[in-house]
This record gives C-alpha cells, structure tokens and sequence, in this order.
C-alpha cells in the first residue's frame, strides 16, 4: 500500500541545535516533494519544493534532500530559534493532476 | 497580492442548514482545492479545479458541493452536514495543476462546527 510517513510526532531540542525531520514513503514516484510550516490554527505555509532530479536545495537556515533510492527526504533547520516551532509536514505529488499527498506530521519544539 | 482570503473564519451549523465556504485569490493561479484538515491531522484534499473545471473529487459525499464561479473564486457549498464534518477547511491555489510549478499557498482556514 502507499505510505508517506515522517519519522516522529514531535521533536523537541535546545535553541540554537540543527533539527532533522525525516519523510519517507512507499510506492510512490514523485516527481517532486515538498515541506511546508503549519501554525497552530492557521494554513500551511509552502517552504521548499525539491524535484526528482536534485539531490539538495537550500533557502536562508533551511536545507531539504531528496533521496529517490531511499524514498526519503530530509529537512534541516540550522542554528534553530524558538519561532521555528511549528507543524512540518513533508508532501508529494501523486501523479494525478495536482493532488498532493501530506505526511502526517512533525510538531518541532524549539525551547530557549 | 499572494493571498488566498476565506471567508467566514468562523462557522457553527445545524444538521439542516446550508451554507457555503468562499475564497478568493488574485494570484492569477489556475489551480485551486478543498482540504479537510482534523485536529492533528494532516490535510485531506476534497476537490481540484483547473482552469474552472473539476479535475479532482476524492469521492466526497454529496452534502459538499465545489462551484468555480470564475479564475479567481473558489465556493464550497454545505448541506445537511454531520457532526463528523466538523473541521478546519482549508482553500489553496497554485499556478497550475498537475506541474512542477505546484507549490500550493493556503488560506487561513474556516473553522467549521456542526451542531
């Protein structure tokens, strides 16, 4: 069966750390993924998109990998502050005309 | 203007009434969805229209019905809805479906109660 899960509910670590967040799937072949931010009540925010061909991309203390042997991706928050805090969510595209396919979801907990 | 608006933000409904979810984006995206999100979930896409035409419907039940009155406006209209569809809907828009260009930008939501 298709799965696309991120490898923790919530993640907590100290200001200033790197934070890691994992998406893996299974049957899928995107031809691209995503991360996006979700505050607490509010839409998600797009962060990153990666396509299939691209090993890496960065924007300002954000880096995503993408890993199509491994069906995996990585996301890194460098030199991490507490208004990182925040749902992340990994999502893939199905093939079908739009429809992306979300990830469950990581609660990242920045403490000072 | 990058913003997708909904409106209302807010939403509380009896079993028999009707009322609809709007949104509005001035993007000129050619896309745009419905998502259902529950509590500490996810996002669920309802429906996909491109180029004002229902390309996407995840099989939702006939109580929920998608119109694309034009490029720009997205409505969800609701009748005899269940406690179980109480939830947060969310409106997206991207530039096309289907592409690499697919980023998809969110509205803040309508929370939405059914009594």
């Amino acid at each position: 069966s298709q799965k696309i899960e991120q490898n923790s509910e919530a993640l907590n670590i100290q200001e200033g750390k790197t934070a890691t967040l994992t998406c893996n799937y299974t049957n899928y072949s995107p031809a691209y993924l995503q991360w996006y931010r979700q505050d607490p009540g509010r839409g998600p925010v797009f962060l990153l998109l990666i396509r299939e061909n691209e090993k890496e991309k960065r924007k300002e203390r954000l880096k995503v990998t993408f890993d199509t042997t491994l069906k995996q991706s990585l996301f890194h928050i460098t030199a991490s502050q507490p208004a990182d805090s925040a749902t992340y969510l990994c999502a893939l595209d199905d093939n079908q005309g739009g429809k992306l396919i979300f990830g469950q979801g990581t609660e990242l907990s920045v403490k000072p | 203007d990058t913003e997708v608006t909904q409106t209302p933000k807010h939403l509380v409904m009896g079993m028999t009434n009707k009322k609809s979810l709007k949104c509005e984006q001035h993007m000129g995206h050619r896309a745009m969805y419905w998502y259902k999100q529950k509590a500490k979930k996810p996002p669920e896409l309802m429906f996909v229209y491109s180029y004002e035409k229902l390309s996407i419907n995840e099989s939702v039940p006939s109580r929920f019905s998608p119109e694309c009155p034009n490029s720009s406006l997205l409505n969800l209209h609701l009748h005899a809805l269940q406690p179980e569809d109480s939830a947060l809907y969310l409106c997206a828009s991207s530039q096309l479906a289907g592409s690499s260009y697919n980023e998809q930008f969110f509205g803040p939501g309508t929370r939405l109660t059914v009594l």
